[in-house]
């Protein structure tokens, strides 16, 4: 069964300080996402890697980097953290299919930025 | 991207077979038909895909319209398990395998 964790399932984290969020997958994917999800609003993507150091903007990207260094890790930074990115981080993973390709999600990450 | 439309909520009962429609009106020829769902307090999940044909797969059914405007996700025997969020998302062949997802359906089941 493949596999994404996250590093945390609940964080508490003061405005201004950067925050690092880690997402581990274990098959091999090409391709890593990352998204937040707001009541009302869905999910939204913030940033996906097709490759090792390679990445590109989501519809949300503001606020957000990113860092890929290697194929099974896909860390989201947030710079200096505010309280409207208060939210739920969800990683993904998948290996491209042109379409037909499988998103394999974390159980998420619930940020509070107080 | 094309747009799916979902109806905001549906009720079933337990054991009952469940039918969640979408409208997806201006699908295009190379969109494929994806259908995930999400249980409280987890990361969403695949349940089916297809592009033309009904598919069938130990979670569910997927009937599409000939025409390709909607399609219909089928839980055969709805269990408690069952109540989730469930989206339906159009996924082009050329995307940059980006999900867009709408504000879905909530199932819930009746025991």
């Amino acid at each position: 069964d493949v596999k994404v964790t996250q590093s945390s399932r609940y964080l508490v984290k003061r405005t201004g300080e950067k925050v690092f969020l880690e997402c581990v997958q274990d098959m091999d994917h090409e391709n890593m996402f990352w998204y937040r999800q707001d009541p009302g609003l869905g999910l939204r993507l913030i940033y996906f890697s097709y490759d090792v150091k390679m990445k590109e903007k989501g519809d949300i990207p503001e606020g957000y980097s990113v860092s890929r260094e290697k194929k099974e890790r896909f860390s989201l930074i947030l710079e200096s953290a505010s309280t409207n990115q208060t939210s739920m981080y969800l990683c993904a993973s998948s290996f491209p299919g042109g379409g037909t390709d499988t998103q394999y999600f974390g159980p998420g990450t619930r940020l509070t930025v107080l | 991207d094309a747009k799916t439309t979902q109806p905001n909520s549906m009720e079933s009962n337990e054991e009952e077979p469940v039918h969640l429609p979408c409208n997806h009106s201006t699908i295009s020829g190379t969109d494929y038909i994806h259908w995930y769902r999400q249980l409280p307090s987890q990361g969403p999940e695949y349940v089916i895909h297809g592009l033309t044909s009904n598919v069938n797969n130990r979670m569910a059914s997927l009937a599409i319209a000939e025409d390709r405007k909607s399609s219909t996700l089928i839980l055969h025997r709805a269990t408690l398990r069952d109540a989730a969020v469930y989206y339906c998302i159009l996924i082009s062949r050329g995307s940059n395998y980006k999900l867009t997802f709408g504000k879905g359906t909530l199932l819930t089941v009746n025991p």
